[in-house]
């Protein structure tokens, strides 16, 4: 299993240009979420999906979009990027781990840079 | 908001030292997670505790919970170079649908 994969890895945009990240999952998981992370912060929710056809806001969703185009890819849109959107993304997808609990798998994370 | 948040921020130790983190959180929980990101990388899940355990041990990690104060411990025992990195307590939250809600992490640097 690949688990959680992430394309772009790296990424560098100019104001107002538009991107989608995309993600995928191959653990048949129906949840999978959009972070960010800002340089020395905690993760910021953007977006989640609880299941194929359903998506909902996060802590910061404005200037983002997101489509859950099946069960195993949840993709996050720009549609004009700005400076503040500088950050590490991360996708995952929460399903039971080894502990025996819901646990998430986290995918490498593609680094923005917007100039 | 994050439920959780930990302390120290940093942590700076030498190999073969422990290493201990704090985390609090607010709401009533299920079970408290415990997660590792190594630089640039995305998070990896170390160990969890239930709300019913007090103490619960994996290799050189302890856990700690105490359900009454809303605070659960992290001890890395014997700490090595590699487990350089920042750790992060995370709780499920209620809303009708479960979200993982992630504490502000501790940065651990273990210096050789």
């Amino acid at each position: 299993n690949a688990g959680v994969t992430q394309t772009p890895k790296f990424q560098v945009l100019k104001t107002g240009q538009s991107m989608t990240l995309q993600c995928a999952q191959d653990m048949n998981h129906n949840s999978m979420y959009w972070y960010r992370q800002d340089p020395g912060m905690g993760l910021r929710l953007i977006y989640y999906s609880a299941s194929e056809g359903t998506t909902d806001k996060g802590e910061v969703p404005n200037g983002y979009n997101v489509s859950r185009l099946n069960k195993r890819e949840f993709s996050l849109r720009l549609e004009s990027a700005a400076p503040s959107q500088t950050s590490v993304y991360f996708c995952a997808s929460t399903g039971q781990g080894k502990s025996g609990y819901n646990e998430q798998f986290f995918g490498p994370g593609t680094r923005l840079t917007v100039l | 908001s994050q439920q959780g948040e930990e302390d120290p921020q940093a942590l700076s130790i030498q190999e073969g030292e422990n290493a201990t983190m704090n985390c609090s959180y607010k709401t009533s929980i299920n079970n408290l997670q415990w997660y590792r990101q190594n630089s640039g990388r995305g998070l990896v899940h170390l160990i969890l505790i239930r709300s019913n355990e007090r103490e619960k041990h994996s290799g050189r990690l302890r856990v700690t919970l105490d359900t009454s104060k809303k605070s659960s411990s992290l001890l890395i025992t014997a700490s090595r170079a590699a487990d350089t990195a920042s750790y992060f307590c995370a709780t499920w939250e209620n809303t009708g649908f479960q979200k993982l809600v992630f504490g502000t992490g501790t940065r651990l640097l273990v210096s050789p």
